[in-house]
C-alpha cells in the first residue's frame, strides 16, 4: 500500500482510554512523522523521528506519545490526556537528512471518540 | 521557524478553466517546495515539486513557479477536469532539514 501502512483504518475510543495507532514502512526511510488533520486546519505535526530510539515533539504533542524501537515502525498512542482526539491521523516517512524527495504518506486512521 | 501561508482556502472553477493557488513562506533559507493533492478521505500525494535553483517546472497540465525574492510560489493547473477536484497543500523545507512545513490547504472544486 505505497510502502507505508497505517492500521486500523477506523478506530473508536471511549472516554478515558488510551489507543495506539500503527504505522509501518518498508521504504528504508530514516525519518517518520505523525500528523493530525482536522477540517480547515491543514496538517499539524504531532511528533517526528529521525533515527531509531530518538523522536521530537511537533506543534501539538500534548496528549500524545510515540516510540521508535525499529526503523520500520513508529506507533502513536493517543492518551486520555488528549481532550479532543477525534480527527484523521496521517503517518509519513522520508529520506533523511533532506526532504528533497518529499514525504510518502500512509492512508490514514480516522479516530472517533464515542 | 518556517511559516507557510496558502491562498485561497477554497477555489471553484469551471471545467476547462485554469486554477492558480499561491503560497508564501517566511524562511529565506527554504529551498524545496513540494505540492500535494489529497482526494477526499485519501492520503496526500506528491504531484510536483521545485527546488530553489529553478524558477518554473511543468508536468503536463500542472506547473509550479517560484519567486525567491518575494518568497512565494504558485501552483498552476490548466484545462481543469472534474478529477482535479481535491485539497491541495503546499509545503516548504530547508535542504539540510528533514521536516516539511505545510500550508493550510486549498479545496479546489471543478464544476462540469
Amino acid at each position: 500500500d505505497g510502502g507505508i501502512t497505517q492500521s486500523p483504518k477506523y478506530l473508536f475510543r471511549k472516554e478515558g482510554q488510551n489507543v495506539t495507532l500503527s504505522c509501518e514502512q518498508n521504504l528504508n526511510h530514516d525519518a517518520m512523522y505523525w500528523y493530525r488533520q482536522d477540517p480547515g486546519q491543514g496538517l499539524r505535526l504531532i511528533y517526528y523521528s529521525q533515527i531509531v530510539n530518538d523522536f521530537q515533539k511537533g506543534d501539538i504533542a500534548e496528549g500524545y506519545s510515540v516510540s521508535r524501537e525499529k526503523k520500520e515502525s513508529f506507533p502513536l498512542t493517543v492518551t486520555s490526556a488528549q481532550k479532543n482526539p477525534t480527527a484523521f491521523y496521517l503517518c509519513a516517512s522520508s529520506i533523511f537528512p533532506t526532504a528533497y524527495y518529499g514525504y510518502t504518506f500512509g492512508s490514514g486512521t480516522r479516530l472517533t471518540v464515542v | 521557524g518556517e511559516n507557510v501561508e496558502q491562498h485561497p482556502s477554497t477555489l471553484s472553477v469551471q471545467e476547462g478553466d485554469s486554477a492558480v493557488i499561491k503560497c508564501t513562506y517566511s524562511d529565506s533559507a527554504s529551498n524545496y517546495f513540494p505540492w500535494y493533492k489529497q482526494e477526499l478521505g485519501k492520503r496526500p500525494q506528491l504531484i510536483i515539486d521545485i527546488r530553489s535553483n529553478v524558477g518554473e517546472k511543468k508536468d503536463q497540465r500542472i506547473a509550479v513557479t517560484l519567486n525567491k525574492t518575494a518568497k512565494h510560489f504558485s501552483l498552476h493547473i490548466t484545462e481543469t477536469q472534474p478529477e482535479d477536484s481535491a485539497v491541495y497543500f503546499c509545503a516548504a523545507s530547508k535542504g539540510s532539514n528533514y521536516k516539511l512545513t505545510f500550508g493550510k490547504g486549498t479545496l479546489l472544486t471543478v464544476n462540469p
